[in-house]
C-alpha cells in the first residue's frame, strides 16, 4: 500500500477485555516497530521485528502485551486483560532498512485505545 | 538510560516570526538524529535527519537543524514560520549499538502559529 495502515483507528475496551491491534506496513519493508504514545508524551518503543523475527521486545510493559508478525508482513499487537493505564495511542512504523539506520521510519496514524 | 529532552512544551508564535526548538540527547556515543512532525490529524512524518557529514542539515518546508556534538544538541530552526507549520514536533535519536536502531523520542513541542 501507499503507507502504513493501522486498524482499528479507535478502540474502547472495558477493563479486563482483550484487544488486538493490526498493522499493515509498507509493502516490502523489512523492519517493523510498535510504539506506545501516552497523552502528552512522545512515542515509547515497545517491540521490533525484522521480517517475522521479533528481535527486541524489551519495551513491552508486561506479559499482558504480545506481538507477532508471522509471515513478515502484517503485524498484530495483542493486549490481554486491559487496564486503564494501557490507554494510549499505539503506533506502528516500518522501514526498508535494518540495523541502526532504521531510524528513518514511516508511521501509521495509530490506534487510539481507551480502557474504561 | 538514554533519553531526549525537548525544552519547550508549547510555543506560540505569530506568522513570520523565527523559530528555534531545543533538543538535547543524553551522552551515548555515535548517534543518528531526527526531527519528526505531526500535523493535526495526521501521522508522524520525517522532517529532517542527521547521519553524518555537514552538521547543518536542511529538511522539508524550509526547516533546518544543527548538530552540535559538544553540546549534545540538535536544535530545529526556521527563519519565518507560517500558519501551516502549526503541529507537534518531536526530536528523536538512535544510538549506534543500541537496540536495533529503534528511535528514542523526546516528549514533543507543540507549535501554534497565529495568523
Amino acid at each position: 500500500g501507499a503507507g502504513v495502515s493501522q486498524s482499528p483507528r479507535y478502540k474502547v475496551a472495558k477493563r479486563g477485555q482483550d484487544v488486538a491491534l493490526r498493522c499493515d506496513p509498507i509493502s516490502g519493508h523489512v523492519s517493523l516497530f510498535w510504539y506506545q504514545q501516552a497523552l502528552g508524551q512522545g512515542p515509547e518503543f515497545l517491540t521490533y521485528f525484522q521480517n517475522e523475527a521479533q528481535l527486541d521486545k524489551s519495551g513491552l510493559p508486561s506479559d499482558r502485551f504480545f506481538a507477532e508478525r508471522p509471515e513478515g508482513s502484517v503485524s498484530t499487537l495483542k493486549i490481554q486483560r486491559t487496564q486503564q493505564e494501557d490507554s494510549a495511542v499505539y503506533l506502528c512504523a516500518s522501514s526498508s532498512r535494518t540495523g541502526w539506520a532504521t531510524g528513518e521510519l514511516f508511521f501509521g496514524e495509530g490506534s487510539r485505545l481507551t480502557v474504561l | 538510560a538514554q533519553s531526549v529532552s525537548q525544552h519547550n512544551h508549547h510555543v506560540i508564535l505569530s506568522e513570520a516570526a523565527s523559530l528555534e526548538l531545543g533538543c538535547n540527547y543524553s551522552y551515548g556515543g555515535t548517534v543518528n538524529l531526527f526531527w519528526y512532525v505531526q500535523y493535526p490529524g495526521q501521522h508522524l512524518q520525517l522532517l529532517l535527519k542527521y547521519f553524518s557529514g555537514d552538521p547543518l542539515v536542511k529538511g522539508i518546508k524550509g526547516f533546518e537543524a544543527e548538530f552540535i556534538k559538544s553540546k549534545f544538541s540538535f536544535n530545529l530552526r526556521k527563519p519565518s514560520v507560517q500558519w501551516s507549520d502549526t503541529a507537534e514536533y518531536f526530536c528523536a535519536v538512535t544510538y549506534y549499538g543500541g537496540s536495533q536502531g529503534n528511535l528514542i523520542f523526546g516528549k514533543g513541542t507543540k507549535l501554534s502559529v497565529k495568523p
